[in-house]
């Protein structure tokens, strides 16, 4: 079955240290994107890749850093400037055209918990 | 700049009856997309419904309904029937028009979580 995999489903990191949360696909989607999800904040972009070699910041992409070397794999890097990063993190692909513009298939979070 | 308002932080409600879940949004835009979708505790979120500026009648699919009015910047949700399966966070989106190479960025609402009482 086609899908986006998360990994891993939980993280724990010690302040200062650098940690990758990874996302594959296997939908053949071009566009893929990272969420970031806080109690009551509902969901805010990191950053986007609409092709592969090609990315964009989100509106908090600060203290974060991506890469896309391969159409199937969008990896996200919390580095430690970021200030807050206790969050659930998702990551998003879309449906290339625009019959399927903008409907986001998601997959099931990396829970990063700073001690 | 766009925005999704989702008033309701938390509903419950005993199971089979019906609940509706209020979506506000602002938007310059004259073509925009309006949609929801549901976060279940398994973490990943389900897309239920996509809609656009133009198409303001009313959908149905099963126990679920969506109402659009443009005339009040508002997109609700109502569940006829409330199960237990329908515990969730539901969130409400908007999005921009749709280009190839411009920014899709989809603006969430804050999300409303759902509970049905058995």
């Amino acid at each position: 079955d086609g899908g986006i995999t998360q990994s891993p489903k939980y993280l724990f990191r010690k302040e200062g240290q650098n940690v990758t949360l990874s996302c594959e696909q296997n939908l053949n989607h071009d566009a893929m994107y990272w969420y970031r999800q806080d109690p009551g904040q509902g969901l805010r972009l990191i950053y986007y890749s609409q092709i592969v070699n090609d990315f964009q910041k989100g509106d908090i992409a600060e203290g974060y850093s991506v890469s896309r070397e391969k159409k199937e794999s969008f990896p996200l890097t919390v580095t430690s400037a970021q200030k807050n990063p206790t969050a659930f993190y998702l990551c998003a692909s879309r449906l290339p055209g625009s019959t399927g513009a903008n409907v986001l298939t998601f997959g099931a979070g990396s829970r990063l918990t700073v001690l | 700049a766009q925005k999704v308002t989702q008033a309701q932080t938390e509903i419950s409600v005993v199971e089979k009856e019906d609940v509706t879940l209020d979506c506000v949004y602002e938007t310059r835009d004259t073509t925009y997309y309006l949609f929801w979708y549901k976060q279940p505790p398994s973490g990943e979120l389900v897309f239920l419904i996509r809609r656009n500026s133009f198409d303001e009648q009313n959908e149905i699919s099963g126990r679920y309904s969506w109402n659009f009015q443009k005339s009040t910047s508002s997109f609700n949700f109502t569940i006829t029937a409330s199960q237990v399966v329908d515990s969730a966070v539901y969130f409400c989106a908007l999005s921009g028009s749709i280009s190839n190479f411009g920014n899709e960025k989809l603006t969430f609402g804050t999300g409303t979580r759902l509970t049905i009482i058995p």
